[in-house]
């Protein structure tokens, strides 16, 4: 059964501040992974998609990294902004039985990021 | 481009009551369709996925169902609602048989009291 763990579960840094969100599965066995950001009491919001055969993938200030073997994922958010205050959330992507893929995600618990001003 | 849709957006309901949520999605076809359920110090757990009309998969053993009767609409209910139900309801699509990304509605806080 896979497992995701996110650490830290809470995080709080003053603006500008460089930071790294952490990200573990226990089955390396995955087609991708993907990092949501939760605003409270919204849905989620898709930040990146990294596909198993790549390595990382940037979106403007957001970074994400995938090592499939080791089992691990991080998101780097550089120069932070109150406005990245959320949730954020890791989640991979298994195959269905048979080859066919439904794409269901396991999730982690999520990170709690405050941006003070 | 894609947009999804759920209603209603909060729901208070007693418990033994029915429920019915909606989900529905635009501008894309043959989507495969989910329902999550987030509580809290729970995280997200998958409960419904839906590969075609008519085609329902569920996850967990639970008291609710789910259909969907047209290609882009999906249904949550219950006949009768419990006081564990209550949660946040997020529907979710992608594109079929592409390992591609999930897409989120803006979910249904539903209370059961």
């Amino acid at each position: 059964k896979q497992e995701v763990t996110q650490i830290p579960a809470a995080l709080s840094v003053p603006e500008g501040e460089n930071l790294v969100l952490n990200c573990s599965f226990t089955d390396s066995a995955i087609y991708n992974l993907q990092w949501f950001r939760q605003d409270p009491g919204k849905g989620l919001t898709s930040l990146l998609l990294i596909q198993s055969s790549q390595r990382e993938q940037t979106s403007g200030r957001l970074n994400a990294s995938l090592d499939k073997s080791s089992g691990r994922s991080t998101l780097y958010i550089a120069a932070s902004q109150p406005g990245d205050s959320a949730t954020y959330l890791c989640a991979v992507q298994a195959s269905g039985a048979g080859g066919t893929s439904y794409g269901k995600l396991t999730f982690g618990q999520g990170t709690i990021l405050t941006v003070h001003p | 481009s894609q947009t999804i849709h759920q209603w209603p957006a909060t729901l208070v309901q007693p418990v033994g009551s029915p429920l019915s949520l909606e989900c529905t999605v635009e501008g894309t076809s043959n989507p495969n369709l989910y329902w999550y359920r987030q509580a809290a110090g729970r995280g997200l757990q998958l409960l419904f996925y839906s590969v075609g009309i008519g085609q329902i998969s569920s996850e967990v053993p639970q008291n609710l169902s789910a259909s969907r009767p047209q290609d882009r609409q999906f249904i949550l209910s219950s006949k009768k609602l419990l006081l564990s139900d209550s949660g946040f309801y997020l529907c979710a699509w992608s594109v079929r048989r592409a390992l591609g990304a999930q897409y989120f509605g803006p979910g249904t806080r539903l209370t059961v009291l």
